[in-house]
């Protein structure tokens, strides 16, 4: 079973960058896996922030970029503000018509 | 602008089949070449990925639920719906719908809360 990790938790400045991580459990995470990022407010449905590993969502800030970096795919919020203050999820496409979601990272900004 | 409306009951008995609906506003889901979702968060934790139905019926599961679950859809009402057999507490969950475009999801419905109890 494919297993997406994400770092748990982060913690950024007001005004500092952040870049969040999704790995696989084996192998490595590239274009084709088509990675995408959600937002999620408590209470809230998801936000989509990210699709095609880098492509920014109508309406996202230009300061949440989209990359793959190493062997991971990437988000990084770039000159960080308060309302970024949220749970990250990626999504990746393995196949086969299959998604996974990634275990998640909750952003502090303090 | 289309719209996603999950519906269904809150409620569900532990060994029952949940059932709920996504009733889609703004738009034809017969004529968008699109694939469409449900994807659950338990209370706490984080988004499930559980299924995916294409415009034509053709449907995608999550292994680990494939045996329980089946999504379909209704296109004289608009509609796609999932049904879960054989619920237990573990499937007590913000169920929401959601619309694929370009392998992730662009249109959210806002979810709805599904607890399995007696």
């Amino acid at each position: 079973q494919t297993v997406v990790t994400q770092e748990p938790s982060f913690s950024v400045s007001p005004g500092g960058t952040v870049t969040l991580t999704c790995g696989l459990s084996s192998g490595s995470v590239s274009t084709t896996y088509y990675p995408s990022w959600y937002q999620q407010t408590p209470g809230q449905a998801p936000r989509t922030l990210i699709y095609s590993t880098n492509i920014r969502s109508s309406g996202v800030p230009d300061r949440f970029s989209g990359s793959i970096l190493g062997n991971k795919a990437a988000l990084t919020i770039t000159g960080a503000q308060a309302d970024d203050e949220s749970d990250y999820y990626c999504v990746l496409y393995v196949g086969g018509g299959i998604y996974v979601f990634g275990t998640g990272t909750k952003v502090t900004v303090l | 602008q289309l719209q996603l409306q999950e519906s269904g009951p809150g409620l569900v008995k532990p060994s029952e089949t949940l059932s709920l609906t996504c009733t889609v506003s703004g738009g034809s889901i017969s004529t968008s070449v699109r694939y469409w979702s449900w994807i659950r968060q338990p209370p706490g934790k984080g988004l499930e990925w559980i299924g995916n139905i294409y415009y034509t019926g053709t449907a995608y599961y999550k292994s680990s639920l494939k045996s329980r679950v089946t999504i379909s859809l209704d296109t004289s009402k608009n509609h796609f719906s999932l049904k879960m057999s054989s619920v237990t507490a573990a499937d007590t969950a913000v169920y929401y719908c959601a619309r694929v475009n370009l392998y992730s999801w662009d249109i959210w419905g806002q979810g709805t809360m599904v607890t399995v109890s007696s």
